[in-house]
């Protein structure tokens, strides 16, 4: 079935510990991204990539990098976790960045760092 | 800054029609979309309005006035499965979306 893929679904992780969110597409979107999502709060963007090759920062990237080597893959990475990034985190990718339509998501990470 | 506002929370009848109201200040604006989100699922696509008016689909509409930063989404037939929330983000000048936090609808019997 076409779509996205996140892993982990869900993790709990302790403080100062590095984590990599996965993320797989297989729509040959250009675009892609990463939003986290908190309660009371709407999404907000961590990261996105235009293109295979390239990366930009969002509205709260502090603490978080990605890379996107080709189309289909995004992880995400925090390099030393912290309890303020407790979030469920979502994945999501488009035709293009310009969006004129659906933006597909993933079903979500569940982090939570103690 | 850029602000989107919506209700946080309504309750409906199920049969009955709801409309969920959005207002936003955004720099620029390149169109306006509704999400739908079941609890712990993803957002899925309902909608996008770009020009001025009405856009219907089945049973869920979407309204836009540009000049009054205003859009409502509005569920008739309300169903059960209706319960959910509903995300409104306006793409900005720069193509980045800015969302809301959402509205929480709980459909009764």
């Amino acid at each position: 079935i076409a779509g996205i893929t996140q892993a982990p679904t869900s993790q709990i992780l302790a403080a100062g510990r590095r984590m990599t969110l996965r993320c797989t597409q297989d729509m040959r979107h250009n675009a892609m991204y990463w939003y986290r999502q908190d309660l009371g709060l709407g999404l907000r963007l961590i990261h996105y990539s235009n293109t295979a090759g390239t990366t930009g920062k969002g509205e709260v990237p502090d603490g978080y990098s990605v890379s996107r080597a080709n189309t289909d893959d995004f992880p995400l990475t925090l390099a030393s976790a912290v309890p303020s990034q407790t979030s469920v985190y979502f994945c999501a990718s488009s035709d293009s960045r310009a969006l004129t339509g659906e933006l597909f998501f993933g079903e979500g990470s569940r982090l939570t760092v103690l | 800054g850029q602000n989107i506002d919506q209700p946080t929370e309504m309750t409906a009848t199920e049969g009955a029609i709801v409309q969920i109201n959005c207002t936003y200040q955004t720099s620029g604006f390149n169109g306006l979309f509704w999400y739908q989100q079941h609890a712990g699922e993803a957002p899925t696509f309902l909608s996008y309005n770009v020009l001025d008016g009405l856009e219907e689909k089945g049973r869920f509409s979407s309204f836009l006035s540009r000049s009054k930063g205003y859009s409502y989404l509005l569920l008739k037939e309300l169903q059960m499965k209706d319960s959910a929330s509903y995300l409104c983000a306006v793409l900005d000048s720069n193509y980045q979306l800015i969302w809301g936090a959402g509205t929480k609808l709980i459909i009764k019997p």
